[in-house]
């Protein structure tokens, strides 16, 4: 199996630069996907292929992945941002999520 | 609108059957692979099974393999997930998710609960 490990929780203070990681074997010779969780709510995807935003994102949304770590960072954070974030990858035959990391904004 | 609604979650008995439905509208369904991902309360997502534009390639998890079974139907665009032998560990919210490389567009999920 294939395992993605995550902070459980990331603090940052309004307006300041938030970074999540994501540490996986090898995880730069794959593609990464970043989804932000608000309570109650599905999954939104806010990067995909490492660092490629969606229409409709934030450029304060960005991605990069090298090595054995993937980074979500989030700059200029917003109280709007608070949420739940996981990383994702394709390994083979199935799909791996990471365990999540609160992003709490102070 | 591109749009995924699930159906037919509820409450069931260990060992029991359950059939999820998701509807799919504004996108051509049948060029698009498509999965099913869950969220156990108050934990993380969950991978449960994957299935090609075409239905003849399909991925499970190891949690599910030999219980759960997911199929489609593109001329009615809709993509179903037969759960039987049903666990209390498989209650969860169960989304459906429009897969291109990536996860791009998840339905507001169903609820399921395995519970005496």
């Amino acid at each position: 199996s294939y395992e993605l490990t995550q902070p459980l929780s990331v603090s940052v203070a309004l307006g300041q630069t938030a970074r999540i990681t994501c540490g996986g074997s090898n995880i730069g010779s794959k593609n990464v996907q970043w989804y932000q969780q608000k309570p109650g709510q599905a999954p939104v995807l806010v990067i995909h292929t490492d660092s490629n935003r969606p229409s409709g994102i934030p450029e304060r949304f960005s991605g990069s992945n090298s090595g054995n770590t993937a980074t979500l960072t989030i700059s200029r954070a917003q109280a709007g941002d608070e949420a739940d974030y996981y990383c994702q990858v394709w390994n083979s035959s199935f799909w791996v999520f990471g365990g999540g990391t609160k992003l709490t904004v102070l | 609108e591109v749009q995924l609604v699930e159906s037919g979650g509820g409450l069931v008995q260990p060992g029991g059957s359950l059939r999820l439905s998701c509807a799919a509208s504004g996108f051509t369904f049948n060029s698009y692979e498509m999965n099913w991902v869950r969220q156990a309360p108050g934990e993380g997502l969950e991978w449960v099974s994957y299935i090609s534009s075409s239905g003849r390639l399909i991925y499970n998890a190891d949690s599910v393999k030999g219980r759960f079974t997911i199929s489609r139907d593109n001329a009615k665009k809709s993509l179903s997930l037969q759960m039987n032998s049903l666990r209390a560990e498989d209650t969860a919210v169960y989304y459906c998710a429009r897969q291109m490389e990536y996860m791009d567009v998840w339905g507001k999920g169903t609820t399921v609960t395995v519970s005496s």
